[in-house]
C-alpha cells in the first residue's frame, strides 16, 4: 500500500495568515492526489484533485501544488470558516489511502 | 444539488451482520462509480471499496475483503454495503461517495453525512 504522511498534525494560525500543509507519498503518485476539508461534525468535502485542480465552488484562496512524492495545500488569507481538519488522499493505485490529517485552529 | 443519504448504522455485536444503504439524488446515479469510506473514532479515513456503474465489478480494501460486499440498485439510485462477521475495529462512521475519474483512478467528489456503526457486545 502507498503510505501518505501528512505534516504538521496540528497547526495554529491567525486570520489573514497563509498556511501550508504537506503530504508525502511513499512512492511516486504522479499527481494522483486529492485534498479534503472536514469541518467539526461534518463529512469531508473535496477541495483539490489532480494535485492542483480546484473543485467546483471552492474559494480561490485554496491551492495545491507538488509532484512525485511531495505535495502541498496552501490556504491564503486564512478565514475563520477554514478551521477544519485537512486530509490528503492518493488515487494512483489501489487501495486508495489517506493521510492522517492536519487539524487547523485559529491562534 | 448532489445528495447522498446513508442509513442503517446501529449497534451490532461482534460477529454479527449489518446492511447500510445510501440513497443518491441530484446526479445520474447509474453513470458513476460509487465508493464507501469509513472514519474511525481516532478520526483517520479508510477506503473500504467501490462498485462500477452497472454493478458488475467491485474492488475492496485488503483489510475488509471477503467480509463486506458492495452492491447497487440503479433503478432505486441506491448503494449498499453488506457487512458480515463484524469486529470491534469496524466501529466507525461510514460514508458513501461518488467518484470522479481522471487519467489515473478516482477521487471522492461528494460525500454523504455518514452513518455510525458501533461494534460492541
Amino acid at each position: 500500500d502507498i503510505q501518505m504522511t501528512q505534516s504538521p498534525a496540528s497547526l495554529s494560525a491567525s486570520l489573514g495568515e497563509t498556511v501550508t500543509i504537506e503530504c508525502r507519498a511513499s512512492e511516486d503518485i504522479y499527481n494522483g492526489l486529492a485534498w479534503y476539508q472536514q469541518k467539526p461534525g461534518k463529512s469531508p468535502q473535496l477541495l483539490i484533485y489532480n494535485a492542483n485542480s480546484l473543485h467546483t465552488g471552492v474559494p480561490s484562496r485554496f491551492s495545491g501544488s507538488g509532484s512525485g512524492t511531495q505535495y502541498s495545500l496552501k490556504i491564503n488569507s486564512l478565514q475563520s470558516e477554514d478551521v477544519a481538519s485537512y486530509f490528503c488522499q492518493q488515487y494512483y493505485n489501489y487501495p486508495y489511502t489517506f493521510g492522517a490529517g492536519t487539524k487547523l485552529e485559529l491562534k | 444539488e448532489v445528495q447522498l443519504v446513508e442509513s442503517g448504522g446501529s449497534l451490532v455485536q461482534p460477529g454479527g451482520s449489518l446492511k447500510l444503504s445510501c440513497v443518491a439524488s441530484g446526479f445520474t446515479f447509474s453513470n458513476y462509480w460509487m465508493d464507501w469510506v469509513r472514519q474511525t473514532p481516532g478520526k483517520s479515513l479508510e477506503w473500504i471499496g467501490e462498485i462500477n456503474t452497472d454493478g458488475s465489478k467491485t474492488n475492496y480494501a485488503p483489510s475488509i475483503k471477503d467480509r463486506f460486499t458492495i452492491s447497487r440498485d440503479n433503478a432505486k439510485s441506491t448503494l449498499y454495503l453488506q457487512m458480515s462477521n463484524v469486529k470491534s475495529d469496524d466501529t466507525a462512521i461510514y460514508y458513501c461517495t461518488n467518484v470522479y475519474y481522471g487519467l489515473l483512478l478516482g477521487w471522492f467528489a461528494y460525500w454523504g453525512q455518514g452513518t455510525l456503526v458501533t461494534v460492541s457486545s
